[in-house]
């Protein structure tokens, strides 16, 4: 497709489960975001990504926490032993690397989590 | 990393310009100014970029001045469908990093008949 994918757009989850986040980004575009937007909240950081690796995970809340991207491509974020205030949307975004371009992020419509 | 400030909220009627100012006081030299509009169960959608001066296109304006500390992004005659929250964010330095992007915490602008 032309824009950032994410799947999937819904997640109910009960507490104590796994739970994976997976985003498509534009072909071509090397660099992938990762936020976290609780309601009524703004955009919270998580980690983003240069090709296949990420030079900054400190936006990760927890060690239940981790992202990963093969191929520099598709992005999982996967939450381990979810808590109800990991309920929130998640937003993956793409952007083509450095320069002019930067900055201009293509988010997705989001991955909804909730957790009872 | 720049830190932006933004006014929490605005009013505004349909027909006005709106004007949104954000601080970014620690801007760094290949730090790009960028605005983004965000409407309720949505992702945020690129509005305006810029480096320095104005720039305009079909939907805003951005003015920067000289010291590039701060940024004003104008919406000519707004109408209901404007209302929104407005994010100002600084950063994509690097040839070939786009680096860490941090949102502040954004304008909610209401936009009343």
């Amino acid at each position: 497709g032309a824009g950032v994918s994410q799947s999937p757009s819904n997640k109910v989850t009960e507490k104590g489960k796994d739970v994976e986040l997976r985003c498509d980004p534009i072909s071509g575009h090397t660099a992938l975001y990762w936020y976290r937007q609780s309601l009524g909240q703004g955009l919270e950081f998580l980690i983003y990504f240069q090709g296949n690796s990420a030079p900054d995970k400190s936006g990760l809340p927890s060690d239940r926490f981790s992202a990963e991207r093969t191929g520099g491509s598709v992005s999982t974020l996967t939450i381990q032993r979810t808590q109800q205030e990991d309920s929130a949307v998640y937003l993956c975004a793409s952007s083509l690397p450095g320069g002019a371009r930067a900055g201009e992020l293509f988010f997705g419509e989001g991955s909804r989590l909730t957790v009872l | 990393l720049a830190k932006t400030t933004q006014p929490i909220s605005m009013d505004s009627y349909e027909g006005q310009e709106v004007n949104i100012t954000c601080s970014h006081n620690n801007i760094a030299t290949n730090d790009y100014i960028t605005w983004y509009q965000q409407f309720p169960s949505q992702g945020p959608r690129f509005i305006i970029q810029g480096y320095k001066t104005k720039v305009t296109n079909e939907v805003a304006s951005l003015f920067i001045p000289a010291d590039r500390k701060s940024s004003t992004l104008s919406l000519p005659r707004v109408s209901l469908s404007d209302t929104a929250v407005y994010y100002c964010l600084v950063g994509g330095h690097g040839s070939s990093n786009t680096g860490k992007l941090i949102f502040g915490q954004g304008t909610t602008l209401q936009v009343k008949p």
